[in-house]
């Protein structure tokens, strides 16, 4: 198994301001996901964190708005830049332990509001 | 598109009834996955299946396979179990994304003393 702790737990953000969510794991892991989940939606992937490289990520996300990084194979970041109200969310990391068909693991989630 | 439905979206029982929540998808899954999600918003998984029946504590899912559907229930419920339930599936083809997984929306679940 794996434990993930993810922090902020919740902030307050002025408009126009960057958060960034930090993600850490107790062991390594091989796959790491950043989720974005609005105010009555299911999750959303926003990208895959890869090691060493840049993220790769689904549609609708890009780099500018959503920077990651992951420098070593426990431990990531996610930005969310130049932030606006529609950006008032949950943020969840994951992760696999060896590959996307593994038990997935969830952090405690950060819930975001931007005023 | 293929996707995840869950009902019923809320749900409010007395402290003691059986609760069953159900999930459909729209075609061949590899896994299935049951989550919760307490009111702060963190995530714990509570099972992964591709077939059968699995059972922990109060809590019991199952799945058919040929009929698309997974239920998750718990029995004799307890104000502590109020949390929001979700049925995620990894599909059989390698879509859904990197993560492979495709999310219901949850069900907002709420037991009373």
């Amino acid at each position: 198994s794996a434990v993930i702790s993810q922090k902020p737990s919740r902030d307050i953000c002025q408009r126009g301001t960057s958060l960034t969510i930090q993600c850490q794991v107790d062991s390594q892991v091989t796959m790491m996901f950043w989720y974005r989940q609005q105010p009555g939606q299911s999750l959303t992937l926003i990208a895959t964190a890869n090691q060493g490289s840049e993220a790769t990520y689904e549609s609708g996300f890009v780099i500018d708005k959503f920077p990651i990084s992951r420098p070593n194979l426990t431990f990531s970041t996610l930005t969310v830049s130049n932030m606006s109200p529609e950006d008032s969310s949950i943020y969840l990391c994951s992760v696999a332990l060896r590959n996307r068909n593994t038990e997935a693991f969830f952090g405690q989630g950060t819930r975001l509001t931007v005023v | 598109k293929n996707e995840v439905e869950q009902s019923p979206q809320n749900l409010t029982a007395q402290e003691g009834e059986f609760i069953t929540i159900n999930c459909s998808y729209s075609v061949g899954i590899s896994a299935l996955h049951w989550l919760q999600q307490h009111p702060g918003g963190g995530i714990v998984s509570l099972f992964m299946l591709s077939s059968g029946k699995k059972k922990h504590g109060r809590l019991i899912a199952t799945i058919n396979i040929q009929e698309k559907h997974s239920s998750l229930h718990i029995t004799a419920s307890h104000p502590r179990d109020s949390a929001v339930y979700i049925c995620a599936v990894r599909w059989s083809y390698s879509g859904g994304g990197a993560d492979g997984l495709t999310f219901g929306k949850g069900t907002h679940l709420i037991i009373q003393p």
